[in-house]
């Protein structure tokens, strides 16, 4: 079945640049998304990428796409204390398909 | 504007309680979503509605009963809950077919469920 992983926490300087990774077993596959959730929120959708790019930048955040190690990124520059969520990866095959999520990468900034 | 929005935001029940969830956009989006999520965990996919019509059920018990009165408007029907049953329930909607879509789901900030 679908399987999407991610590592638990990530703990950054405040200033540096924040790397969280994921790995999608799915090889349909073909938009994959980065969300962002604050304690007692909804998701914020962050960014996407197709599954037939390599990179996508949007100002702070860089996503880059390993299609054939299934491997997914999210570079976030110069983090800020609030940058500090819980960070998930999800993948779908597109159309009113659900969302596979990954378990969701906790984000500590350090002062 | 990409909001989507929920209500209550709260809410504690009973189990013999019969309560709604409900959850608007105004997008045009024809694909809307329930999910459920618990602490500490990822949200896992309840009902797909496409064009107003239900197209996924991922097995839901029947005491969860969606509805999908028009296109801008998800309901969640709620009967006869047990404590496990607590959970954020997140409604998302997004595009079903488009040149170039993105097929983004937007969610909704969710209804924070406590059964007692």
């Amino acid at each position: 079945g679908e399987d999407v992983e991610q590592s638990l926490f990530l703990s950054v300087r405040e200033g540096d640049s924040s790397v969280i990774n994921c790995t999608y077993t799915d090889s349909s596959s073909t938009y994959l998304y980065w969300y962002k959730q604050e304690p007692g929120a909804g998701l914020q959708l962050l960014t996407y990428i197709f599954s037939n790019m390599d990179m996508k930048q949007d100002q702070r955040l860089t996503v880059l796409l390993n299609k054939k190690d299934k491997h997914l990124s999210l570079r976030i520059a110069d983090t800020q204390t609030g940058d500090s969520a819980i960070y998930f990866c999800a993948e779908t095959g597109g159309g009113a398909d659900g969302l596979t999520f990954g378990k969701g990468t906790h984000l500590i900034i350090q002062p | 504007d990409t909001e989507v929005t929920q209500t209550p935001k709260h809410l504690v029940m009973g189990m013999t309680n019969k309560k709604s969830l409900k959850c608007e956009q105004h997008m045009g989006h024809r694909a809307m979503y329930w999910y459920k999520q618990k602490a500490k965990k990822p949200p896992e996919l309840m009902f797909v509605y496409s064009y107003e019509k239900l197209s996924i059920n991922e097995s839901v018990p029947s005491r969860f009963s969606p509805e999908c009165p028009n296109s801008s408007l998800l309901n969640l029907h709620l009967h006869a809950l047990q404590p496990e049953d607590s959970a954020l329930y997140l409604c998302a909607s997004s595009q079903v077919v488009g040149i170039a879509s993105s097929y983004e789901q937007y969610f909704g900030p969710g209804t924070r469920l406590t059964v007692t």
